[in-house]
């Protein structure tokens, strides 16, 4: 009952520094998401991963890349932390694009930019 | 573009009390709706979910109606519980307008107490 698996659950980085979120999920799917939760400001998506092989940016995609490793695998790189990237950041993935079947989402990964 | 607005909390209420959480939204296509339900350090789980108009989501008490007309899907439960407060999620997914991923409502933190 894994379901979608985020590494680490907490992080706190330098101005300036890298780090690369990971995510993998179980359950044969498609699509990967990645979004970012604020205060008062709900989830907005980063990128997204239609299949293995293709991404697409999001909402907010500016200061993050993403790499689709393989079906299962979806990771976030911050190249260059900024303290505006303080953040939840949640992955997601579902069966089929299009709000058929409903995202199912990891326990996030909690970050801090000093 | 697309967007969900729903009421802000936080919303306080004593156990057995009946609970409405309003959201209405804009879309460009024709979306399916869902209320996502988070609790405290955890991440989303899809409460229910709605895919055309004046369809019924239902999942533990809880229900909304996909109301085209006034484009609302506002959450309803007719005896709250303690084991009901958390944060409470509106998003729709409108993939007729060429993109993936959810939009989600700011969230609506709900307090039941005993």
């Amino acid at each position: 009952n894994a379901g979608v698996t985020q590494t680490p659950k907490f992080q706190v980085l330098k101005t300036g520094q890298s780090m690369t979120l990971q995510c993998a999920q179980d359950m044969n799917h498609n699509s990967m998401y990645w979004y970012r939760q604020d205060p008062g400001m709900g989830l907005r998506l980063i990128y997204y991963s239609a299949s293995e092989g293709t991404t697409d940016k999001g909402e907010v995609p500016n200061g993050y890349n993403v790499s689709r490793l393989n079906k299962r695998e979806f990771s976030l790189r911050l190249e260059s932390a900024a303290p505006s990237q303080t953040s939840v950041y949640f992955c997601a993935s579902t069966g089929q694009q299009g709000g058929v079947q409903p995202q199912h989402f990891g326990d996030g990964t909690r970050l801090s930019i000093l | 573009g697309d967007s969900v607005t729903q009421m802000e909390g936080p919303v306080t209420l004593s156990e057995e009390a009946f609970l409405t959480i309003n959201c209405t939204y804009t879309a460009t296509g024709y979306p399916s709706l869902f209320w996502y339900v988070q609790y405290p350090g955890e991440g989303l789980q899809l409460l229910l979910k709605a895919t055309k108009a004046d369809d019924k989501g239902s999942n533990k008490g809880f229900e909304a109606t996909y109301r085209k007309e006034t484009t609302s899907f506002h959450l309803e439960k007719g005896s709250v519980q303690v084991s009901d407060s958390a944060v409470y999620f509106c998003a729709l997914s409108d993939f007729g307008r060429g993109a993936d991923g959810l939009t989600f409502g700011k969230g609506t933190h709900l307090i039941i107490q005993p």
